[in-house]
């Protein structure tokens, strides 16, 4: 069985960084690429990243280049998204999402429960 | 820049059938493939269509997906609808460099 578990979120100042991972179990993980969506607080779904299976094509949206970076650990099943200069506006459910293949541009299969992340001083 | 326009809302029936229009601007929605998912209050999202009307596994015959080119739009339409359809449905496509997401529809079934 397919999960992603999404960690790491928490209560942060504007300005500071946060790490939030997303642990992978029940496929083979290096086979497929994963993206990053986030949630803000009664609101839609917004893209934030994706990393293809080997890190060798890995985009980001305008509202987070710059700031944030994505990676993952094909040894520990794990992806991650570093988060810097953090904003109010990041305020969201993190959710981390597995690809159907290795290349990020096909469609997604597999989504995490989320782990929040709340910028505020 | 490439948008994707939903409905704010649309209700229905149990026993009925809905369909969910997602209008693509600045780009042909034919250029790559659309998805579908599924928001129930309180969830994580799940994927009912991929590859504009392809159905994963799991997910019921009721739920469908098409394209039209003329209007460029994708549309979701649900059959026989359920109160447990009743969720947030977003659809979701790439334009080459980035994922793009609609703004979502609120389904309620009364």
């Amino acid at each position: 069985e397919v999960q992603l578990v999404e960690s790491g979120g928490g209560l942060v100042q504007p300005g500071r960084s946060l790490r939030v991972s997303c642990a992978a179990s029940g496929f083979t993980f290096d086979d497929y690429a994963m993206h990053w969506v986030r949630q803000g607080p009664g609101k839609g779904l917004e893209w934030v990243s994706s990393i293809s299976w080997n890190s060798n094509k890995i985009v980001y949206a305008d509202s987070v280049k710059g700031r944030f970076t994505i990676s993952r650990d094909n040894t520990k099943n794990s992806m991650y998204l570093q988060m810097n200069n953090l904003r109010p506006e990041d305020t969201a459910l993190y959710y981390c999402a597995k690809g159907s293949t290795g290349y990020i541009s096909t469609w997604w299969g597999y989504w995490g429960q989320g782990t929040p992340v709340t910028v505020s001083s | 820049n490439f948008m994707l326009t939903q409905p704010h809302s649309v209700s229905e029936s149990p026993g009925k059938t809905v369909t969910i229009s997602c209008t693509g601007t600045g780009y042909s929605i034919a250029s790559n493939y659309v998805q579908w998912n599924q928001q129930r209050p309180g969830s994580a999202p799940t994927t009912v269509i991929y590859e504009d009307n392809r159905r994963p596994s799991g997910v019921p015959d009721r739920f469908s997906g098409s394209l039209d080119i003329s209007s460029n739009s994708a549309s979701l339409t649900i059959s026989g609808l359920k109160t447990e359809d009743e969720a947030d449905y977003y659809c979701q496509t790439f334009d080459g460099n980035n994922w793009l997401f609609g703004g979502g529809t609120k389904l309620t079934v009364l």
